[in-house]
């Protein structure tokens, strides 16, 4: 079965800073690992992507996420972060190979604020 | 090209009455799903579909029903809603081919049963 951890249920950062929104994964198969954003009473939004290929992934936004097989984990990252970067953000994963390769499971979600 | 659409937005239901959420696509994916989001426990998937005719079980299925009968509807049944059922629920869909995947979410639907 697959699953998703986000450990840290709130990241609370100064804009211009570093963000780091942490994510692990299980699967059984190959993952396909995406990050969404969420912000107030809207619908999720695609942020980024790994599939396959370099381990660094660039998204939206100025988002990037770090993909690392041997610690099953895909951190999510900007270099600067603004104050419209506060958000809920959510790590998914898709167990290619699985039993059920079709289907996306959601980490609980990290609350980032980010203060002027 | 509208992408996911849902509604109602906003529904308040006394305990066991029924109800349908609607959810259209309009891109042609084949699949579609229907996730549930509670506080502190992110997105749960409720019931999904890889195509016309075809509905499988998620997460948390219980009192939910699906059909689906064309590609672009997929609808959910509350047969008689209970206070558990109290959360904002969000339909998706995507390709089942390529290296693509990500999903396309609606705006969600809030439903309050008292």
């Amino acid at each position: 079965a697959q699953s998703v951890a986000q450990p840290e249920d709130q990241v609370k950062v100064a804009e211009g800073n570093p963000l780091t929104v942490k994510c692990t994964y299980s699967v059984s198969g190959n993952p396909y690992l995406f990050w969404y954003v969420q912000y107030p009473n809207r619908g999720l939004q695609f942020l980024l992507k790994y599939i396959t290929g370099d381990n660094l992934v660039k998204g939206s936004y100025g988002f990037e996420a770090e993909f690392n097989k041997s610690q099953t984990s895909f951190h999510l990252k900007k270099p600067s972060a603004l104050v419209s970067d506060s958000a809920l953000y959510f790590c998914a994963v898709r167990d290619i190979g699985g039993s059920n390769d079709y289907k996306l499971s959601f980490g609980a979600g990290t609350t980032v604020t980010v203060r002027a | 090209n509208a992408g996911v659409t849902q509604t109602p937005k906003f529904q308040v239901l006394k305990t066991g009455q029924s109800m349908t959420l609607q959810c259209a696509q309009d891109m042609n994916h084949e699949y579609m799903s229907w996730y549930r989001q509670d506080p502190g426990m992110g997105l749960r998937l409720i019931h999904y579909s890889v195509g016309a005719g075809i509905t499988d079980q998620g997460e948390v299925p219980n009192g939910y029903n699906v059909s689906r009968s064309t590609t672009e509807d997929f609808p959910l049944r509350l047969l008689s809603a209970a206070p558990s059922q109290t959360s904002v629920y969000f339909c998706a869909s995507h390709f089942t081919g390529g290296d693509t995947g990500e999903l396309f979410f609606g705006e969600g639907s809030r439903l309050t049963v008292l």
